[in-house]
């Protein structure tokens, strides 16, 4: 599965929109980028998944670039309940390594009142 | 209903000791998962197995012993507890079988292993 590049840390205004920017340049064809997140000693939550097109559900959008060389995941009006790791991951689908997904550092998005 | 619940929440042992995590699953998903997450907020996967099938296994000591009586169950035993086994240990379950549809993991709230 290709790797993820993604700031340490950002900070946000509470009630701005929070766009976590994600590398993934050795994307190949039939890889998924997902995003998740962890709000403090919780387990970490599915936020969004897309392979090409630009998707959105009630919790964020997910913009993903023409080349898919890199994405966005956009938090619309970021509360403090948003501060979190926020993790980019792709994965294949019929991956050999059936339904595992790789956590890297993820990027702590802090939003501030 | 809580869709991943992991047992116990808190488990405080002396090293040496043998103990077990449990994790039930009632998301009717065919795979199941165990991670690590140490001191440094690392997420490892440590095994993973679909249908009761044991299908990944990271290398991780002996000492850990997954076992699933059936796909909705996921224990983990851990032998001859030691400090660096200290961390929080969460269970996740998805439905592989369907991958493209997948919404993705759904994790337990963790269970926090303190070694003394």
């Amino acid at each position: 599965d290709a790797k993820t590049t993604q700031p340490p840390s950002m900070d946000c205004a509470e009630g701005r929109a929070a766009n976590l920017p994600c590398n993934h340049s050795t994307i190949s064809g039939n890889e998924y980028v997902y995003w998740y997140r962890q709000i403090h000693s919780q387990g970490p939550q599915y936020i969004i998944h897309g392979l090409k097109n630009n998707e959105t559900n009630e919790m964020a959008s997910l913009i993903i670039t023409e080349d898919r060389k890199s994405s966005t995941l956009i938090l619309p009006h970021a509360t403090l309940r948003d501060t979190a790791v926020y993790y980019c991951i792709v994965r294949a689908y019929g991956s050999s390594n059936t339904g595992k997904l790789i956590f890297g550092q993820g990027t702590t998005l802090q939003v501030k009142p | 209903d809580t869709a991943v619940s992991q047992t116990p929440k808190y488990l405080v042992t002396q090293m040496g000791n043998d103990k077990s995590i449990k994790c039930e699953q009632n998301l009717g998903h065919d795979t199941m998962y165990w991670y690590k997450q140490d001191s440094k907020k690392f997420l490892k996967i440590m095994f993973s197995y679909n249908n009761k099938e044991l299908i990944i296994n990271e290398t991780v000591p002996n000492r850990f012993s997954p076992k699933s009586p059936d796909k909705a169950h996921l224990n983990l035993h851990i032998n001859s507890l030691e400090l660096g086994d200290s961390a929080v240990y969460f269970c996740a379950s998805s439905q592989v079988a369907n991958l493209k549809a997948n919404y993705g993991y759904t994790f337990g709230s963790g269970t926090r292993l303190t070694v003394v």
